[in-house]
């Protein structure tokens, strides 16, 4: 069973840092990496999916992945208060059929 | 617009009964999921479905009952075999069951959500 770790929240920032996520799996290797945000309340919704090695950006997030390493980071640039929620990382399994999410980080973006 | 629709947003069940959730997804995704998340905690998968007529359990499918009669629903029984039914119940499909982990169309959209709670 793939083991989904991700950094135990909740995270607080101020208005206007970086906020840097963690991920990190063990027990199979995998080729891709899901984030996920979940609103209070809300249904997940799919804010960046990386698949090699090295940085991914869109527009304030950054996504970096290390394959070797099994660790996958997403970063947040000059954060907002509309940016508090919680952050799911989810690999999908070798043969992209299902999904193993992590516990979830909880971020707070303090103005 | 496609998209996914559950109901009810909110559910509430005396013990003892069975109660259903609804599912639909007018996207013409071959896969659709069920989940379970408890406060403070991640997405666990309760059962899935691959294509119609064919479903498989998750890592929690004691106590719930699914049926895949047609593509586009994937209705959620939780019967009163489940002992702690509290929870957000969160309905998702994806675009093909089996795709290349590298495939830009490998993701999973969600529902808005079932919340659930037993009186």
């Amino acid at each position: 069973q793939k083991e989904v770790e991700q950094n135990s929240g909740p995270l607080s920032v101020p208005e206007g840092a970086i906020a840097s996520l963690n991920c990190t799996y063990s027990d199979r290797v995998s080729q891709s990496f899901f984030w996920y945000r979940q609103y209070s309340g809300k249904s997940p919704e799919l804010i960046m999916s990386i698949y090699s090695n090295g940085d991914k950006e869109d527009g304030r997030f950054t996504a970096q992945l290390n394959k070797a390493s099994q660790y996958v980071s997403l970063l947040i640039r000059d954060s907002q208060p509309s940016d508090s929620a919680t952050y799911l990382c989810a690999p999908p399994d070798n043969y992209g059929q299902n999904f193993v999410f992590g516990p979830g980080t909880r971020l707070s973006v303090l103005p | 617009d496609g998209g996914i629709t559950q109901s009810p947003k909110y559910l509430f069940r005396k013990e003892g009964q069975n109660v259903t959730l609804s599912c639909e997804q007018n996207l013409n995704h071959d896969a659709m999921y069920w989940y379970r998340q408890d406060p403070g905690q991640g997405l666990r998968l309760i059962y899935y479905s691959q294509i119609v007529n064919d479903f498989q359990k998750g890592d929690i499918a004691e106590g719930y009952s699914v049926s895949r009669e047609k593509k586009e629903s994937f209705p959620l029984t939780v019967t009163s075999a489940q002992k702690n039914p509290t929870a957000f119940y969160l309905c998702a499909s994806k675009k093909k069951y089996r795709d290349s982990p590298l495939s830009g169309a490998n993701v999973l959209t969600f529902g808005a959500g079932s919340r659930l709670t037993v009186l």
